[in-house]
């Protein structure tokens, strides 16, 4: 089976920074994903790693220690609009994609 | 505009009435997959298909049936619907490739009385 664990709550101040940090342990490993979730909202794609390090996208960046089980999605100067749930995805085989429970966010002013 | 479209958004349904809720995507992508989200559970994947015509078992398949006779369109059925299928239903899609990631429809809320 596989097993992805992330926190399940974090708040966080406008302007701050935040680091959602997800661990797995999967029967394989073919890239990690960062989805973000508004509320009753779709999933949407936020970012991707299949090679140790750091990727950065704007305010939202992602880290991979794939010998550690181990990434991070790190969002700098947060705004209100990134309340949302932070979804880890791990893929261990091609045609699957495993995710862990969701990590909300909450931006206080 | 390239998207992934699930109907309907919202349904209630009765124990045992079978049910259908499309899935259709316009990017020829190759794979489509179901996914059921639960509180405190995440998204848990049903069924998937790598191409027409190829289907396979997800995580939790009990009680669910797919098929894929065209590349567009994957809808998921439910037989005899009970309530523990109440649940908040996701359709994905996404190209062959190892770099892509799904691309998710608006999502079917479903509740089984």
């Amino acid at each position: 089976g596989q097993n992805i664990d992330q926190p399940t709550e974090m708040t966080a101040t406008e302007g701050a920074i935040v680091q959602i940090n997800c661990t797995y342990q999967t029967s394989g490993f073919n890239g990690l994903f960062w989805y973000q979730q508004h509320a009753g909202e779709a999933p949407t794609f936020l970012s991707y790693n299949v090679l140790d390090g750091l990727e950065e996208k704007g305010r939202f960046s992602s880290f991979l220690s794939r010998s550690k089980g181990y990434s991070y999605l790190l969002l700098k100067e947060l705004q209100m609009k990134d309340s949302a749930s932070y979804l880890c995805a791990v893929r261990p085989y091609d045609y699957k994609l495993s995710f862990g429970a969701g990590t909300t966010v909450t931006v206080r002013a | 505009e390239a998207q992934v479209t699930q109907n309907p958004r919202y349904l209630i349904t009765v124990t045992g009435k079978k049910l259908t809720v499309t899935c259709s995507q316009n990017m020829n992508h190759e794979y489509m997959s179901w996914y059921r989200q639960d509180p405190g559970l995440g998204l848990r994947q049903i069924y998937y298909s790598m191409n027409v015509e190829v289907t396979d078992k997800g995580d939790v398949p009990e009680g669910y049936k797919v098929s894929r006779k065209e590349k567009r369109n994957f809808p998921l059925i439910l037989e005899s619907p009970s309530p523990n299928q109440t649940s908040l239903y996701f359709c994905a899609s996404r190209s062959r490739g190892s770099g892509y990631g799904y691309t998710f429809g608006s999502g079917t809320r479903l509740t089984v009385v």
